[in-house]
């Protein structure tokens, strides 16, 4: 059974730009959550999808925002981009909301802005 | 507003002895989890126990065990028989039972273990 796989893994911007970042999740989750990990702010949780709809938002600027598709796939954008939106961009899958079981994390996509 | 503490940034043990990791939180609630995950070096991270607060029995997984003190707050993690593989950056977290369904996950700061030969 394949993972939660996240593309690209790797990427550099400018300043100014916009990046989409891609989260495929298990086979069969449907929910698919986004966090943020930075050395000095650590593990920050950024929005969660159910069904194609965002069930959670963090507390992150507007210019942060995602989406879900039909077959879970999800999608995270960041506009403007900022020397501080350098960061490893995790993405998490799971079945459901509100259960017990665990969350599947992908290997994440790691953004450079110079 | 929950919080998740963790005041070791690093730890060191032998292989094959044992090592406890702190973990503190603060919540009002009551219905919640706790889980400590583990993300080695550039790989993802994985899901190493979990806790629900309701059950007073501290979780066990192999050679990883939890203290839970519910009153004190307090969520501790114990690695035994130590080994190679076990060195990774070790993350407490916190997910909320209440208010509405959610996998919001509230993240420590984390304690990166190393183990050495």
């Amino acid at each position: 059974k394949a993972g939660v796989t996240q593309t690209p893994r790797y990427l550099i911007k400018t300043r100014g730009q916009q990046v989409t970042l891609s989260c495929s999740p298990i086979s069969g989750h449907r929910s698919v959550s986004w966090y943020q990990q930075t050395p000095g702010q650590g593990l920050q949780f950024l929005f969660e999808y159910f069904s194609e709809t965002q069930r959670n938002k963090g507390n992150f600027p507007g210019r942060f925002s995602g989406r879900q598709f039909s077959n879970s796939r999800s999608e995270m954008n960041v506009s403007t981009l900022e020397l501080g939106d350098s960061a490893l961009y995790l993405c998490a899958s799971s079945l459901a909301l509100r259960v017990t079981g665990e969350l599947f994390f992908g290997e994440g996509s790691r953004l450079t802005v110079l | 507003a929950q919080t998740v503490t963790q005041s070791q940034p690093e730890m060191s043990v032998q292989e094959a002895e044992t090592v406890t990791l702190s973990c503190t939180y603060d919540t009002s609630e009551s219905d919640y989890y706790l889980f400590w995950y583990k993300q080695p070096p550039s790989r993802q991270m994985i899901l190493v126990i979990r806790q629900e607060a309701y059950k007073q029995q501290n979780a066990t997984e192999n050679r990883f065990s939890v203290n839970f003190q519910k009153a004190a707050k307090s969520f501790s993690l114990k690695i035994s028989d130590s080994q190679l593989g076990d060195a990774a950056m070790y993350f407490c977290a916190y997910r909320s039972g209440d208010g509405g369904a959610t996998n919001k996950l509230i993240f420590g700061t984390g304690t990166l273990l190393a183990v050495q030969p």
